[in-house]
């Protein structure tokens, strides 16, 4: 199967500081990637689609200006939080699929709690 | 919008066999997928239904109405690992890769 990695998996940071979360496809070429976010036994919630190259499309009730993302290379997208709050405290999670596949399977990075104090 | 609902808790035994609905209500359908969470992990793909009737993996089977917008996670012989958290997911009809997921299930197996 195909390798999502991400990182950092623990940040910790102070209200009003930026935070920057990578999300790496290991052994395949990715053009869309797809960024979660999940609340303590909750679903996961759909934030945006990362588009290489293009601006990504956000979910509706998701702020753009707040989670920033960046696809600049097939294999390599970015969210990162600004100015965060604890309201932003949460389990980020990226995800991709292996292009031209029909097997109906996400592959998921390992996820990025984040904490803002 | 996507809308996909299941039961938030079910309870068996080791050894039992499993049935964990999803309902869906989406604007367009191509298929629903299954996954597994266990606390603190990433999701891990469990089984894919784009077409109706039963697709068995190993203990693990899923079945899909697509009339009926329904579809099932059946586990058999439970084992204390499955104890986790199980969410169906509907994929978009505009973007084939993009996925919605349901409220999720949380199994507690029992020995």
């Amino acid at each position: 199967g195909a390798v999502v990695s991400q990182h950092p998996s623990w940040v910790i940071c102070k209200s009003g500081t930026s935070v920057k979360i990578e999300c790496r496809s290991l052994d395949f070429q990715a053009t869309t990637m797809f960024w979660y976010r999940q609340f303590p036994k909750q679903s996961l919630m759909l934030m945006a689609t990362s588009n290489e190259g293009s601006k990504a499309t956000y979910e509706q009730g998701v702020e753009k200006d707040k989670f920033l993302i960046n696809h600049a290379s097939l294999t390599l997208s970015t969210l990162t939080v600004t100015s965060a709050h604890p309201e932003d405290s949460s389990f980020y999670i990226c995800s991709a699929s292996l292009a031209g596949g029909d097997t109906g399977e996400l592959f998921f990075g390992e996820g990025s709690r984040l904490t803002v104090l | 919008g996507q809308s996909l609902e299941q039961p938030s808790e079910v309870t068996a035994v080791e050894g039992a066999i499993v049935q964990i609905n999803c309902t869906y209500q989406t604007s367009g359908f191509y298929g629903l997928s299954w996954y597994q969470q266990h606390d603190g992990g990433a999701p891990t793909f469990l089984s894919y239904n784009a077409l109706d009737g039963l697709e068995e993996t190993g203990r693990f089977s899923s079945f899909l109405s697509r009339s009926d917008s329904y579809g099932y996670l059946l586990l058999q012989e439970l084992q204390m690992k499955d104890s986790a958290s199980y969410f169906c997911a509907v994929r978009d009809w505009g973007n084939f890769n993009k996925f919605y997921f349901g409220s999720g299930t949380k199994l507690n197996v029992k020995p």
